[in-house]
């Protein structure tokens, strides 16, 4: 089925380990996203990718590394990971361009310990 | 800080009832999205609208580019229906990236 899968669902750190978020769309959206979510907050952008070789930060990139080597793969490095980066991870991706409706990943449930 | 405003917070409702939420924003748009998040579940489109009404199903979205306001309405309301909309617009110029509300609980009892 078309759309955008992320990588692990669950995943448990200890402070200071390192670790990498999968996602993949097979949509051919040149546009990818990565958010958290918070309680109480709404989704805030970490990193964004306009296409292939081409990264920007979000709102709150401090910590994390992307790369886009690739249009279908957006990975999310977690350079070493604090407890201040509990959180539920989405992936998204969207034609570029404000016509375009976004594709969420099912989301990914991380706890840093 | 170009913001996105949704209310009520929480909303409780009987099923079967009508049920209104609103998004407000501060300044020009050229997109708004409303999403639905099941609890523990992803993330859904449901829709897109830069102007206008937009129907499907049960649900209706509308939009007042004038008043920098969007509201999305359930009729008939079901237990199903119990979930976390959220409100994300695209602000004019900032490309693909959207600016996301902080969405509203929605409880609907049977």
């Amino acid at each position: 089925n078309a759309g955008v899968t992320q990588t692990p669902k669950f995943q448990v750190l200890k402070t200071g380990q390192s670790m990498t978020l999968q996602c993949a769309q097979d949509m051919n959206h040149e546009y990818m996203s990565w958010y958290r979510q918070d309680p109480g907050m709404g989704l805030r952008l970490i990193h964004y990718s306009v296409g292939a070789g081409i990264t920007d930060q979000g709102e709150v990139p401090n910590g994390y590394n992307v790369s886009r080597s690739t249009t279908e793969d957006f990975p999310l490095r977690l350079l070493s990971a604090a407890p201040s980066q509990t959180s539920v991870y989405f992936c998204a991706s969207a034609g570029l361009g404000q016509g375009y409706g976004y594709t969420f990943g099912s989301g990914t449930r991380l706890t840093v310990v | 800080k170009n913001e996105v405003e949704q209310s009520p917070q929480n909303l409780t409702a009987q099923e079967g009832e009508f049920i209104t939420i609103n998004c407000s924003y501060s300044v020009g748009i050229s997109a708004l999205h409303w999403l639905q998040q099941h609890p523990g579940g992803g993330i859904v489109s449901l829709f897109m609208l830069s102007s206008g009404k937009k129907k499907h199903g049960r649900l209706i979205a509308t939009i007042n580019i004038q008043e920098k306001h969007s509201s999305l309405h359930i009729t008939a309301s079901h237990p199903r229906d119990s979930a976390v909309y959220i409100c994300a617009v695209h602000y004019t110029g900032a490309n693909s990236k959207l600016t996301f509300g902080k969405g509203i609980t929605l409880s609907v009892r049977p």
